[in-house]
């Protein structure tokens, strides 16, 4: 139990759904982070978010919508995915942005988009 | 460009010593992180290392070489709870984290 939790663990949709990942974080942090990981690759980092404003979106196409309404909750909605998008979704706190505190991530959401 | 690198793959015996190795390219450098992953479960952190040297902690040590550009993970006394995947991580200047593609580390009896 690392204190961030996401839900769904898995979600299964197809190319025209709409749905919404969710993450929460119980320690207090300022930073939280989207990353895509997929098989063999680097963890992606998606989007970031300081104090609810967010500060880096990393060229993420706009079928990714993030929404931050505090500090402590971050979503991703989802919307006309495509099936390249299938991946683990991993949310990330950290105290704050600049500095070199470890991050601490949620459990994932698997995401396969049909 | 930045870039770090790790094997993709490991195989070690149970009770042996395995070192996992990390190069780096990056922009600027505050430390570097290794975290383990296991399937289907979120990376946890394992060490952090800014100055050149061994860092010790139980079974598990972390070396850095700042002028190679080169870090190891050292775990001793393999048992089977440690096949997992070993993700190596730089802090750039920017204080972004620039993550390698794992080491998947199978352990067999």
């Amino acid at each position: 139990e690392t204190g961030v939790t996401q839900t769904p663990r898995h979600l299964v949709m197809g190319m025209t759904n709409k749905k919404s990942l969710k993450c929460e974080q119980h320690l207090g942090h300022n930073a939280m982070y989207w990353y895509k990981q997929s098989a063999k690759k680097p963890l992606e980092l998606m989007f970031v978010y300081n104090f609810k404003e967010q500060t880096e979106n990393n060229s993420v196409p706009s079928r990714f919508s993030p929404e931050c309404p505090n500090s402590s909750h971050l979503f991703l909605h989802l919307h006309t995915l495509q099936p390249e998008d299938s991946a683990l979704y991993l949310c990330a706190s950290k105290t704050g942005l600049a500095d070199t505190d470890t991050q601490y991530f949620g459990p994932g959401t698997r995401l396969t988009v049909l | 460009g930045q870039n770090i690198d790790q094997p993709t793959e490991m195989t070690a015996t149970e009770g042996a010593i395995v070192q996992i190795n990390c190069t780096y390219q990056t922009s600027g450098f505050n430390g570097l992180f290794w975290y383990q992953q296991h399937a289907g479960e979120a990376p946890t952190f394992l060490s952090y290392n800014v100055l050149d040297g061994l860092e010790e902690k139980g079974r598990f040590s972390s070396f850095l070489s700042r002028s190679k550009g080169y870090s190891y993970l050292l775990l001793k006394e393999l048992q089977m709870k440690d096949s997992a995947s070993y993700l190596c991580a730089v802090v750039d200047s920017n204080y972004q984290l620039i993550w390698g593609a794992g080491t998947k580390l199978i352990i067999k009896p």
